[in-house]
């Protein structure tokens, strides 16, 4: 099946402890993008990617790195110097809609990181 | 970094009805998206709007591009249990050529059966 996965689902950690969060993708897209989403907020961007080995900030980088070094992995690591790292993280990437005429934003099922 | 004003923040409503949201910007988009976000997942897809104005509908889900360009608004109609989750907008800008969005701070549908 093609799609987009995130591992693992639910990830605790120690409070000081850098974690790094996974996205594949088999659906062949250039585009990679992970947000942060925290309760009764929008989706946060952190870092986007748009084709391998390069990537740039989002609205909210601090605290978080990234890489690119294949077309179907997008690894978030959220760094013991991100100050609220508890949130739910969503990976994304871009490609087709139905029809082929324009290319938009599909998610993966998310990662629930939560700092001890 | 931006967000749109998404209305209301949430909503309980009574199976059968009708349900109305909107999202405006102070920015021009050239794109206007709808998304559905169940409770621990990923948000799906619903609607794509590129041109102002556009009217499309997905089953019992209605939304529209506004004609200004600023805003958008989805109905859905007689509503049902599985409606329920988070919905949000997310708008592209003309200047994006980076195919990022920005996303309204979602509306929170329950539905009583």
């Amino acid at each position: 099946d093609g799609g987009i996965t995130q591992s693992p689902k639910y990830l605790f950690r120690k409070e000081g402890q850098n974690v790094t969060l996974s996205c594949e993708q088999n659906l062949n897209h250039d585009a990679m993008y992970w947000y942060r989403q925290d309760p009764g907020q929008g989706l946060r961007l952190i870092y986007y990617s748009q084709i391998v080995n390069d990537f740039q900030k989002g609205d909210i980088a601090e605290g978080y790195s990234v890489s690119r070094e294949k077309k179907e992995s997008f690894p978030l690591t959220v760094t013991s110097a991100q100050k609220n790292p508890t949130a739910f993280y969503l990976c994304a990437s871009r490609g087709e809609l139905a029809g082929g005429s324009y290319n938009e934003q599909f998610f993966g099922p998310g990662t629930r990181l939560t700092v001890l | 970094g931006q967000q749109l004003n998404q209305s209301p923040q949430s909503m309980f409503i009574q199976e059968g009805e009708d349900v109305s949201m909107n999202c405006t910007s102070s920015s021009i988009f050239n794109t206007w998206l709808w998304y559905k976000q169940e409770p621990g997942e990923g948000p799906v897809l619903l609607i794509a709007l590129y041109k102002a104005g556009e009217l499309t509908s997905n089953g019992r889900l209605t939304a529209q591009f506004g004609i200004t360009r600023k805003d958008s608004f989805l109905n859905i109609s007689a509503s049902i249990p599985s409606d329920v989750g988070i919905y949000f907008c997310a708008g592209r800008a003309f200047s994006s050529n980076t195919g990022k969005l920005i996303f309204g701070q979602g509306t929170t549908l329950q539905v009583k059966p």
